[in-house]
């Protein structure tokens, strides 16, 4: 049972680029969201989706976006990354305990 | 809109001893009350939650937590800690509407030997 997955586990990015962080679970859960963490901010939404096809904004959703094509892939796109996107990446997926969480995606834009 | 307050940035404790982390919360409706724990490159691990019921909500690791609807409040404790406690622990509240859910700023738990 791998729960959430996410990949990569680190990645640098130039200003300006742009990339995807990937997330899956295996649970079958329709509730899934992106979490970022900043030190002292604990952790801030960024996207969430109710299922598939359905997605919509958090807290904090300007300078990403979101899909979800499928129960199982919630992918979060950064469009153009600057260096206040630096942090952590969390991805979630709801289910009866909760928020079952991947292991992180730690992001530095220089 | 709902939000959560974790007054203590750190919270240090001896071995042995009890540990209480606090969290007090805001939101409309009734509180669906959650604790995970954070360890050090990891992410977050589900502890225990309070819906309804018991006020005294009994979770892993020997942890339990006290819902306190006057004061708002669902304060974490441990009657004895364990070195191995050492962790950042994050409370979060949601309504009753499905699944957003909102994150205190994060206690630095430290249990010294």
């Amino acid at each position: 049972n791998a729960g959430v997955t996410q990949t990569p586990k680190f990645q640098v990015l130039k200003t300006g680029q742009s990339m995807t962080l990937q997330c899956a679970q295996d649970m079958n859960h329709e509730y899934m969201s992106w979490y970022r963490q900043d030190p002292g901010m604990g952790l801030r939404l960024i996207h969430y989706s109710v299922g598939a096809g359905i997605t919509d904004q958090g807290e904090v959703p300007n300078g990403y976006n979101v899909s979800r094509s499928t129960t199982e892939d919630f992918p979060l796109r950064l469009l153009s990354a600057a260096p206040s996107q630096t942090s952590v990446y969390f991805c979630a997926s709801w289910g009866t305990y909760g928020y079952t969480f991947g292991s992180g995606t730690r992001l530095t834009v220089v | 809109a709902q939000s959560v307050a974790q007054p203590e940035d750190q919270v240090n404790v001896a071995e042995g001893n009890p540990l209480t982390v606090k969290c007090t919360y805001s939101v409309s409706g009734n509180p669906y009350l959650f604790w995970y724990v954070q360890y050090p490159n990891r992410g977050l691990q589900f502890l225990l939650k309070y819906i309804t019921g018991d006020n005294l909500v009994k979770g892993s690791y020997g942890f339990e937590a006290e819902f306190n609807k006057s004061q708002t409040s669902f304060h974490l404790k441990k009657p004895s800690a364990l070195v191995s406690d050492s962790a950042l622990y994050f409370c979060a509240v949601r309504s009753t509407s499905y699944g957003k859910l909102t994150f205190g700023q994060g206690t630095i738990l430290t249990v010294h030997p």
